[in-house]
């Protein structure tokens, strides 16, 4: 069983387009987050929910909102996506915010 | 602020041969640090972690030593295997009430029969 999933896995759009990726884990855990790789494989992490409240928000463009409709949910909306959205998200979970985090095989973006 | 440097890659390795993969960081106090692999087409993996000065993290044959004097946190390992072949993360873990982890850029790891 796939702990932490992420749909889909390449994502290939136009400029100026919305596009979402969903994140869910069976793990039961309580916090999740949502990191973005880029190009020179930097990993910088974007948000965090701990019980579906919000709870890391990063220096990030307000056209990425992040929804966790439940604990084990928490998906990534993108509007008007632009050139440099093109990366390799990750979303990860993990019981409370100090323990391990167990990551997803990532999304991969690229914006046209 | 916090920051993690890790070797360039990629490194490329014969079977059986001794790895070292440099990890230094800059912190303000005294973060946990861990190594993370990314197998093909995979996740980041924890694959092994230190949460003070001199603590020795292990797992798998591979180990990290935590010095605080050189604010380094090498990874090593005596005889790496095909398997080994990913994508390694150095990593800290901000001690502030957000315990957000900060990585290093990644190092890839080939290693040829």
């Amino acid at each position: 069983d796939t702990a932490v999933s992420q749909t889909p896995k390449y994502l290939v759009t136009q400029m100026g387009n919305d596009k979402s990726i969903k994140c869910e884990q069976n793990l039961g855990h309580d916090t999740m987050y949502w990191y973005k790789q880029d190009s020179k494989k930097f990993l910088k992490i974007m948000f965090s929910y701990n019980n579906k409240e919000l709870i890391i928000n990063e220096t990030v463009p307000n056209r990425f909102s992040p929804k966790s409709p439940d604990k084990a949910h928490l998906n990534l909306h993108i509007n008007s996506l632009e050139l440099g959205d093109s990366a390799v998200y990750f979303c990860a979970s993990s019981q409370r915010i100090n323990n391990e985090q167990f990551f997803g095989p990532g999304t991969r973006l690229t914006v046209l | 602020g916090n920051s993690v440097t890790q070797m360039e890659g990629p490194v490329t390795l014969s079977e059986e041969a001794f790895l070292t993969i440099n990890c230094t960081y800059t912190a303000t106090g005294y973060p946990s640090l861990f190594w993370y692999v990314q197998y093909p087409g995979e996740g980041l993996q924890l694959l092994l972690k230190a949460t003070k000065a001199d603590d020795k993290g292990s797992n798998k044959g591979f180990e990290a030593t935590y010095r605080k004097e050189t604010t380094s946190f090498h990874l090593e390992k005596g005889s790496v295997q095909v398997s080994d072949s990913a994508v390694y993360f150095c990593a800290l873990r901000w001690m502030d009430s957000s315990y957000k982890l900060i990585f290093g850029s990644g190092t890839r790891l080939l290693v040829r029969p």
